[in-house]
């Protein structure tokens, strides 16, 4: 077990509505990251946090926004929901360190859409 | 930009063959290259990393090689067992102010028959 917690575990939705996934990172990590991954795909990145501050995005539309709170805990929000946002939503935090490179994954969040 | 490309189709074996999972990526200056494993209904799991180029990353009787020269880091196990059936995702993280920003694969499903 990694210590990143993820909720909720499921979460349905219909399109056009609004969603916060939420996770808490493991204690000492700094760094929270969110990947979407799509049925039968590998996880895509979507943005990372670092002391609050965002710090990287993919290839997302601005519907998909974060925050990062002092405690380090990070929320996922996606506005106006589309069919094609069902997926999993994994949440990653990392070290500041030598090990910074490495992502210690919660087990996700399963959006549904319809 | 970065790309991670593994072996497409999945993978079916019997008790003690011998596995490999090819994998070969696409990025500039130097990348971390990982591979992650996802069990059924669960989150990522980092199996084993290697940071620079010839380095071996091994794990639970999995092995990989940083090939810079073929570009590649394929998964490597001597003898698979049952429970080693899941879904493989190989992986990398660019250097610098990118760290922690993963690229994957399209991930390798996995199947071990007594």
């Amino acid at each position: 077990e990694t210590g990143v917690t993820q909720s909720p575990t499921h979460l349905i939705k219909t399109r056009g509505q609004q969603v916060t996934l939420r996770c808490s990172s493991q204690s000492g990590h700094n760094t929270v990251s969110w990947y979407q991954q799509a049925l039968g795909q590998g996880p895509q990145f979507i943005f990372q946090y670092y002391r609050e501050e965002e710090n990287g995005r993919g290839n997302f539309p601005p519907r998909f926004s974060g925050l990062q709170f002092p405690n380090y805990s990070s929320e996922l929000n996606v506005n106006a929901l589309e069919l094609d946002d069902s997926a999993l939503y994994l949440c990653a935090s990392s070290s500041p360190g030598g090990t910074k490179n490495i992502q210690y994954f919660g087990a996700g969040t399963r959006l549904s859409v319809l | 930009g970065d790309s991670v490309t593994q072996m497409e189709g999945p993978v079916t074996l019997s008790e003690e063959a011998f596995l490999t999972i090819n994998c070969t990526y696409t990025a500039t200056g130097y990348p971390s290259l990982f591979w992650y494993v996802q069990y059924p209904g669960e989150g990522l799991q980092l199996l084993l990393k290697a940071t620079k180029a010839d380095d071996k990353g091994s794990n639970k009787g999995f092995e990989a090689t940083y090939r810079k020269e073929t570009t590649s880091f394929h998964l490597e196990k001597g003898s698979v067992q049952v429970s080693d059936s899941a879904v493989y995702f190989c992986a990398l993280s660019p250097g610098g102010t990118s760290y922690g920003k993963l690229t994957f694969g399209q991930g390798t499903i996995l199947t071990v028959h007594p």
